[in-house]
């Protein structure tokens, strides 16, 4: 069974560019997550998808982020424009039940 | 969402058994206990969950006190594998939709001794 996959893996804008990261969850799958892990820290979700609505994005900063789930499926996270701060690993995970998630390998950004 | 405590980092042996403890004392009824690790340089990687009950999987085991208040995983046999950092996590499955959230902490950076 493949896993998520995540692409780009590595990432390096300057400030106030845009970025996009693209998921690709297990096939079957219909929740899809996306987390924002900075250095040193646990995972902090950012947005959870029930098949292409949105269930949970409190913690998504709506002012510069967006995500949107297309046909239910593969998914894009956007940031636009990016700050210092947003340097971080963004990583992606999807489910099909209501415990286990499985995670993807991350894309690692660098704002400078 | 309750919350969890564990120790920063831990420190075991190769090929003896490691116990990693979690405090969770304001847990409620509806609370999963959940355990993930993350090896370097990769994403999360569940290991196990539990309600009330020990359980067991090819991975670990999940020793739940009887008041709830605090877990502990255990590794029968570390490699050096095993080397990671370790999530104890409380989910509520009161809702029933896959709504509820899980809420990552600071871990336990487990080191494992050749």
């Amino acid at each position: 069974e493949a896993g998520v996959a995540q692409s780009p893996r590595y990432k390096i804008i300057e400030k106030r560019q845009s970025v996009a990261f693209w998921c690709n969850p297990i096939s079957g799958h219909a929740t899809l997550y996306w987390y924002q892990q900075i250095l040193g820290q646990g995972p902090k979700l950012l947005i959870q998808f029930q098949n292409n609505g949105v269930v949970d994005d409190s913690q998504l900063p709506k002012d510069r982020f967006s995500a949107e789930r297309l046909k239910g499926v593969d998914s894009t996270l956007k940031i636009q424009p990016a700050k210092l701060e947003d340097s971080a690993v963004y990583l992606c995970a999807s489910s099909l039940g209501r415990h286990e998630q499985y995670f993807g390998p991350g894309t690692r950004l660098t704002v400078t | 969402d309750a919350k969890t405590t564990q120790p920063n980092s831990m420190e075991s042996n190769e090929e003896e058994p490691v116990h990693l403890p979690c405090n969770h004392s304001t847990i409620s009824g509806t609370d999963y206990i959940h355990w993930y690790r993350q090896l370097p340089s990769q994403g999360p990687e569940y290991v196990i969950h539990g309600l009330t009950s020990n359980v067991n999987n090819r991975m670990a085991s999940l020793a739940i006190a009887e008041d709830r208040k605090s877990s502990t995983l255990i590794l029968h046999r570390a490699t050096l594998r095993d080397a990671a950092v370790y999530y104890c996590i409380l989910r509520d499955e009161s809702r029933y939709s896959s709504a509820s959230k899980i809420i990552f902490g600071s871990g336990t950076r487990l080191s494992i001794r050749p």
